[in-house]
């Protein structure tokens, strides 16, 4: 079992659409979370910490469910923008050393 | 903001030639990192270096070697390129400690061997 896995995608939306993306995480010492997006041949780039109370940043909303080890990303009113590959991230124990990335799921807005 | 930046953004290479690909970061951090990213085979770390001098090999560090002298400077030296080789090299920098660190990473250098 790989130690981050996310839905497989791809995902092709309408603008405006909301769309939920999914992330699983087996290592229970996991102390801290994280969505990534990466553009086509770009470098990723931190779209969102993930606390444990839940946050929101404008239309992104993130949730962690340590009991479950389950974290997910939700994107309301998608624009062509957000077209990109999103990527879960765990941080492993403590002093930022050990990040672990999930496969990624490619998102596409259509117009 | 964070700033990491990477020598060069395409690089093209001969089979067993020495490669040298540079990081530095602004921001004082103590964590850097190289990652290769393939099609298909995602992020996988190659090297990570938690101080000046210091190095722990990651998940597929042959046929890779890194150096550290400076804190701000992490680089990635490839002794003998191969066409395996040929990828997309990430560098990436963190703050180390307890609490929510996150990872920044430099433009990528995408690397071709022929």
């Amino acid at each position: 079992r790989k130690e981050v896995e996310q839905d497989p995608g791809p995902f092709n939306v309408p603008e405006g659409a909301t769309v939920a993306f999914n992330c699983t995480y087996s290592n229970s010492a996991s102390q801290s979370f994280f969505w990534y997006r990466q553009d086509c041949r770009k470098e990723p780039k931190l779209l969102m910490s993930v606390y444990s109370s839940g946050n929101e940043d404008g239309r992104f909303t993130a949730q962690l469910n340590r009991a479950s080890q389950y974290i997910s990303l939700l994107i309301r009113d998608s624009k062509l923008s957000d077209s990109a590959t999103y990527l879960c991230v765990v941080n492993i124990g403590n002093y930022g050393q050990n990040f672990v990335f999930g496969p990624g799921t490619r998102l596409s807005v259509l117009p | 903001d964070v700033k990491v930046t990477q020598s060069s953004r395409y690089l093209v290479k001969r089979t067993g030639e020495k490669v040298f690909l540079e990081c530095v970061q602004d921001m004082d951090h103590e964590n850097m990192f190289w990652y290769r990213q393939d099609p298909g085979l995602g992020l996988r770390l190659i090297y990570f270096s938690y101080d000046v001098k210091m190095k722990e090999k990651g998940d597929i560090p042959e046929g890779y070697s890194v150096s550290r002298e400076k804190k701000e400077r992490f680089s990635l030296i490839l002794e003998s390129a191969s066409t395996n080789q040929t990828s997309m090299y990430l560098c990436a920098s963190s703050f180390a400690g307890t609490g929510y660190y996150e990872q920044y990473f430099g433009p990528g250098t995408r690397l071709t061997v022929t």
